[in-house]
């Protein structure tokens, strides 16, 4: 069982807006705002999309964007394309200076 | 552009120890507001942290692993390293190394990742 728990699958059309959520507690997500997100590609290295909970590194599109309500945090897609097919991890600083990462979300594109 | 890349046995006997090289190019390890982190995955599992090293070799490990783990710097090689001693069933993962940039807490970049089996 994952520290953070983020829904197993979802799924949506090319051109639809997603979200997935990444729920945690009040000793991490909901005390931090060091709430990140990655892609991952099997195969490849996990890919840095969210950082600081909103924050987009450069070379990110801006159709990736975070938020975080109390204990859980969000990434929203929109304007779905098949690239974002991938897992998508979420990780958070916690109270006990150690990071957590949520079990993933397999994204499919229909 | 940085790049890491883990190397290693792929095959662990029970009871051995697990070690794992992190290769850092295009950057050097011991410079720079970054951690060096080692992380895993189980097979249908989420991610672990499992721990890092400053550049200057203070370490932090998750505490479930803490009484077997070790984590070193090799500046001559620009390499960080993992140990993980006693290993089980339960230690068979892809374990991962990335690089942790303090100033936005973030892991990145990360290497591919490396399989690790434990079994006799």
């Amino acid at each position: 069982q994952s520290a953070l728990t983020q829904p197993a699958s979802v799924s949506g059309s090319p051109g639809q807006s997603i979200t997935l959520s990444c729920t945690g507690t009040s000793s991490d997500v909901g005390n931090y705002n060091y709430v990140s997100w990655y892609q991952h590609h099997p195969g490849k290295a996990p890919k840095l999309m969210i950082h600081d909970v909103s924050n987009r590194p450069s070379g990110v599109s801006d159709r990736f964007s975070g938020s975080k309500s109390g204990n859980t945090a969000s990434l929203t897609i929109s304007g779905l394309q098949a690239e974002d097919e991938a897992d998508y991890y979420c990780s958070s600083y916690t109270s006990s200076s150690i990071w957590v990462f949520g079990g993933g979300t397999k994204l499919t594109v229909l | 552009q940085v790049q890491l890349q883990e190397s290693g046995p792929g095959l662990v006997k029970p009871s051995q120890t697990l070690s794992l090289a992190c290769a850092v190019s295009g950057a050097s390890i011991s410079s720079g507001n970054y951690y060096w982190t080692w992380i895993r995955q189980p097979a249908g599992k989420g991610l672990e942290w499992i721990g890092r090293i400053s550049t200057s070799g203070s370490t932090n490990y998750n505490p479930s692993l803490k009484s077997r783990v070790t984590i070193s710097v090799d500046t001559s090689r620009n390499q960080f390293a993992l140990q993980l001693t006693s290993v089980t069933a339960a230690d068979t993962a892809v374990y991962y190394c990335a690089r942790y940039m303090i100033a936005s807490r973030t892991f990145d970049p990360w290497g591919q990742g490396t399989l690790v089996t434990v079994s006799s």
